[in-house]
């Protein structure tokens, strides 16, 4: 089975432009997560969505970023305008929902940006 | 807020050693706690812990759960060179949905 799929792999821009990071969620999942991950910070939560719901957005860092999720199967995170601040790994992940208890989360391989 | 405190930070052994990772947590209504391996790319799962005193094993690994104290280890016996790893822990609560906390990690190298 396909795991979490995540694009671009890398992605390398200069200050202040736009970034558009995309994932496609495990099928069946109904819980998506996004988070970023720095040596200095950790593996930290931005936002994360259930049945395509934003449910918690406090890990997102400031208006620059933003995410939706139009469907059950896609999702973005955007950074406008970026900032060298911003580098690090953006990891997407996705569980399935169930109830009262908490699912393990399946990861995607990741994008690492870099910001000039 | 929850908060979970890995020990150690780093560690290197050689191959056939036993390592054991360690990981406190401060959470308000706890849920469960999670292990995660992650090498170069992607935090893949190991276990998942919710009653106290149960062992979960996997292979080599094994971990386990203490309620009362707040903590949980991670056991790896005859450690490999493939094993090198960060391991992350990570809990939930059950005020705070889906939402996991992760620790730092504990950077776990093992030399030949």
């Amino acid at each position: 089975d396909a795991g979490v799929i995540q694009s671009p792999r890398h992605e390398v821009t200069e200050m202040g432009q736009e970034v558009t990071l995309r994932c496609k969620p495990i099928s069946g999942h109904n819980s998506l997560f996004w988070y970023r991950q720095t040596m200095m910070r950790g593996l930290e939560l931005l936002i994360y969505f259930n049945n395509n719901v934003p449910i918690d957005d406090s890990g997102m860092p400031e208006d620059r970023f933003s995410a939706k999720m139009p469907n059950a199967s896609f999702s973005t995170l955007k950074i406008q305008p970026s900032e060298p601040r911003d580098s690090a790994v953006y990891f997407c992940a996705s569980s399935p929902r169930s109830g009262v208890s908490i699912q393990p989360q399946h990861f995607g391989d990741g994008t690492r940006l870099s910001i000039l | 807020e929850d908060k979970v405190v890995q020990s150690p930070l780093s560690l290197v052994v050689h191959e056939g050693d036993t390592v054991t990772l360690n990981c406190s947590y401060e959470v308000t209504n706890f849920r469960s706690l999670l292990w995660y391996k992650q090498e170069k790319k992607a935090p893949t799962f190991l276990f998942m812990l919710t009653s106290s005193g149960i062992e979960k094993k996997s292979g080599r690994l094994s971990s386990i759960l203490d309620k009362k104290e707040l903590f949980s280890i991670l056991n790896i016996t005859a450690t490999q060179t493939g094993d090198s790893a960060v391991y992350l822990c990570a809990v939930g609560s059950e005020t705070s949905g889906s939402r996991l906390t992760f620790g730092e990690g504990t950077q776990l190298t093992v030399n030949p």
